[in-house]
């Protein structure tokens, strides 16, 4: 079914260290993912995306790892800092000509100093 | 390059009522797409438009229904308004009709339904 959800709901983690955050997909067709961030009273914000034919993309401070035959998406943030505290959301989009986007649940993560 | 943008920022309605919500898209972007933010059903989309055709539609009522101008801007309109509408109601808009594209969303129309 159409479904993308996450392990954790709330994530707390000391300033300076990595953040791991997981999300799990049920469509085995799904083929490209996107991770959102949402601070409070705003819209997500695109973060990284990953396409099925990829096991792993890095960005600034942020690596996407897929793995396919457990249908697992997760984000590494490293050296996670106060302004990384937020909303974090997977989402996959189905092929075809649509951007129809399907979201998870989101994770709070919560940095402490 | 201005973002998506979303009027009003906040609106509060009572049950009953019917309201519209404007989206306009980055300058550029023929896609738009609509989505509802609560607290309990998270981000669920509820439609997109590409060049003035709506193209998809999630598993919401009749109530709910949608338009896209000539010059991309969209709006979304609720009838008959229930409690259970009040959300966060969010817009993103893509540059193409292409899947893969990168979808920007605006900062949410926030409805309060008394």
């Amino acid at each position: 079914g159409e479904s993308v959800g996450l392990h954790l709901p709330t994530l707390s983690v000391q300033e300076g260290d990595n953040s791991i955050i997981n999300c799990a997909y049920s469509n085995s067709a799904s083929d490209y993912f996107i991770w959102y961030k949402q601070e409070s009273g705003k819209g997500p914000q695109f973060i990284i995306d990953i396409r099925s034919n990829m096991d792993k993309r890095q960005g600034q401070r942020v690596t996407v790892l897929l793995n396919k035959t457990v249908k697992h998406l997760s984000l590494q943030i490293a050296a996670t800092q106060p302004g990384d505290s937020a909303v974090y959301f997977c989402a996959d989009r189905y092929g075809g000509a649509t951007n129809k986007l399907i979201f998870g649940t989101g994770t709070l993560l919560a940095v402490q100093p | 390059k201005a973002g998506v943008t979303q009027t009003p920022r906040y609106l509060i309605k009572t049950r009953g009522q019917q309201v519209t919500l404007s989206c306009s898209p980055i300058s550029g972007h023929r896609s738009v797409s609509w989505y509802q933010q609560t607290p309990g059903q998270g981000l669920q989309f509820l439609f997109e438009y590409f060049s003035e055709t709506q193209r998809n539609k999630g598993n919401f009522p009749g109530r709910f229904s949608g338009r896209q101008f000539s010059n991309s801007r969209s709006e979304m309109n609720v009838s008959t308004l229930e409690l259970g509408d009040s959300a966060l109601y969010l817009c993103a808009s893509s540059f193409s009709g292409r899947t893969q594209a990168e979808q920007f969303f605006g900062p949410g129309t926030r409805l309060t339904v008394l």
